[in-house]
């Protein structure tokens, strides 16, 4: 049964600084690997979608790395702002169009 | 484009008292999920459909919750009696399904509160 882990739980930085969030995931055969970000009371906005065959996918200040040996994902945030402060969730696939298994998030906090 | 749309965004009832929630997907996604995210945890599948057939129910608590999704479109999700612990958030995800790309888009989600 695949099983996803998400630490910290909760993280406080200042801004402008660089921060990573891990996650890490049981079944090494998935499909692919998401980073969604939730902001409260909000639904889930996705940031970026690593598939199985790659390692690394990077969208503007956010770099996600996947090692599916180990079974592990890191998000990177550069320079980090007030704007970033959300949750952070890490979910995975094991098949084509099949279900989300989330981790249970990353509360990201950066203060002024 | 048009996202998700869920209604309604709150609902307050009393335990053993029944709910629906509704959700109108991505025009064109064939493939329809429903998610319920308690406090402080990841959300959780409840049941997926692709067009208007069930793919994986296999963690709805079939007992007290139905999901329909009427030609394929929108979809209704239902608890009936409702339990303390059913308070959560309910999303409500689609995407174009096993033909396209893999991105699931998520509406805001309803939030239910079970006194």
């Amino acid at each position: 049964k695949q099983e996803v882990t998400q630490i910290p739980a909760a993280l406080s930085v200042p801004e402008g600084e660089n921060l990573v969030l891990n996650c890490s995931f049981t079944d090494s055969a998935i499909y692919n690997l998401q980073w969604f970000r939730q902001d409260p009371g909000k639904g889930l906005t996705s940031l970026l979608l690593i598939q199985s065959s790659q390692r690394e996918q990077t969208s503007g200040r956010l770099n996600a790395s996947l090692d599916k040996s180990s079974g592990r994902s890191t998000l990177y945030i550069a320079a980090s702002q007030p704007g970033d402060s959300a949750t952070y969730l890490c979910a995975v696939t094991n098949n084509q169009g099949g279900k989300l298994i989330f981790g249970q998030g990353t509360e990201l906090s950066v203060k002024p | 484009e048009a996202g998700v749309a869920q209604s309604p965004r709150y609902k307050i009832i009393e335990k053993r008292q029944s709910v629906a929630f509704w959700c109108n997907p991505i025009s064109g996604h064939a493939t329809l999920y429903w998610y319920q995210q308690i406090l402080g945890q990841g959300p959780k599948l409840l049941i997926q459909f692709q067009n208007n057939g069930v793919v994986d129910d296999s963690q709805l608590p079939k007992d007290r919750f139905s999901a329909e999704r009427l030609k394929g479109v929108d979809s209704t999700l239902k608890i009936q009696p409702a339990k303390l612990e059913d308070s959560a958030v309910y999303l409500c995800a689609s995407s174009l399904g096993i033909a396209g790309p893999d991105t699931q888009y998520f509406g805001p989600g309803t939030r239910l509160t079970v006194l």
